[in-house]
């Protein structure tokens, strides 16, 4: 059975903290991605990867940064939070061509930030 | 940039047909999606099409793409209280690099008994 993990469920923080929040997934995926789930917005897109140590701006990248290691593994990072980013973290992957319905999301993560 | 654009809020009764309809915004994309969301749960994969096709049928659900209009629509017919959620089209944009899969804001649809 396929898998998008993300570490966690739901986060409470404070504002200026350092917040991860980690993605794994076990399909040997190339692309991993990072939204945020806001009402009436939509999935709005904040960083993606293609492949290893590689990143890409989305529409939303300011105040995040993003980390790709290894390439099972894709962290979203919030350097220091504020409340305007309280808000549901979807994570996803696929393939490198989008090939038919080979996206996966992850279950999400609920972040509050007080 | 420019958005995936949809409609907010559609209303229906049950065993009408429903048509939620997306404007995107990429006429290069490769693929576009339907997923469906119900409360409190992640994202469904409902139907996908291929930009090389003009309509995809499976079971209750029709995709139509009109490309010249760049236009996506999604028809659900004999519409249940189950299908009840929001409705999210999607397109594999290719921004300043490589592709990524763009969503429109999403459709609630609500079925009316």
């Amino acid at each position: 059975d396929v898998k998008v993990t993300q570490s966690s469920r739901y986060l409470v923080k404070r504002t200026g903290e350092k917040v991860f929040l980690e993605c794994v997934q076990d399909m040997d995926h190339e692309n991993m991605f990072w939204y945020r789930q806001d009402p009436g917005l939509g999935l709005r897109l904040i960083y993606f990867s293609y492949d290893v140590k590689m990143k890409e701006k989305g529409d939303i990248p300011e105040g995040y940064s993003v980390s790709r290691e290894k390439k099972e593994r894709f962290s979203l990072i919030l350097e220091s939070a504020s409340t305007n980013q309280t808000s549901m973290y979807l994570c996803a992957s696929s393939l490198l061509d989008f090939s038919g319905n080979t996206i996966y999301f992850g279950e999400g993560s609920w972040l509050t930030v007080v | 940039g420019e958005d995936v654009e949809q409609s907010l809020f559609l209303s229906v009764r049950e065993g009408d047909s429903s048509v939620i309809n997306c404007t995107y915004t990429d006429s290069s994309s490769t693929y576009l999606y339907w997923y469906k969301q119900e409360p409190g749960a992640g994202l469904q994969l409902l139907t996908y099409i291929f930009s090389n096709m003009d309509m995809k049928q499976d079971q209750r659900l029709t995709v139509l793409l009109n490309k010249k209009d760049k236009h996506l629509s999604l028809r659900i017919a004999d519409t249940q209280t189950g299908d009840s959620a929001i409705y999210f089209c999607a397109e594999t944009r290719a921004g300043t690099g490589r592709r990524a899969l763009t969503f429109g804001s999403g459709t609630r649809l609500q079925v009316q008994p």
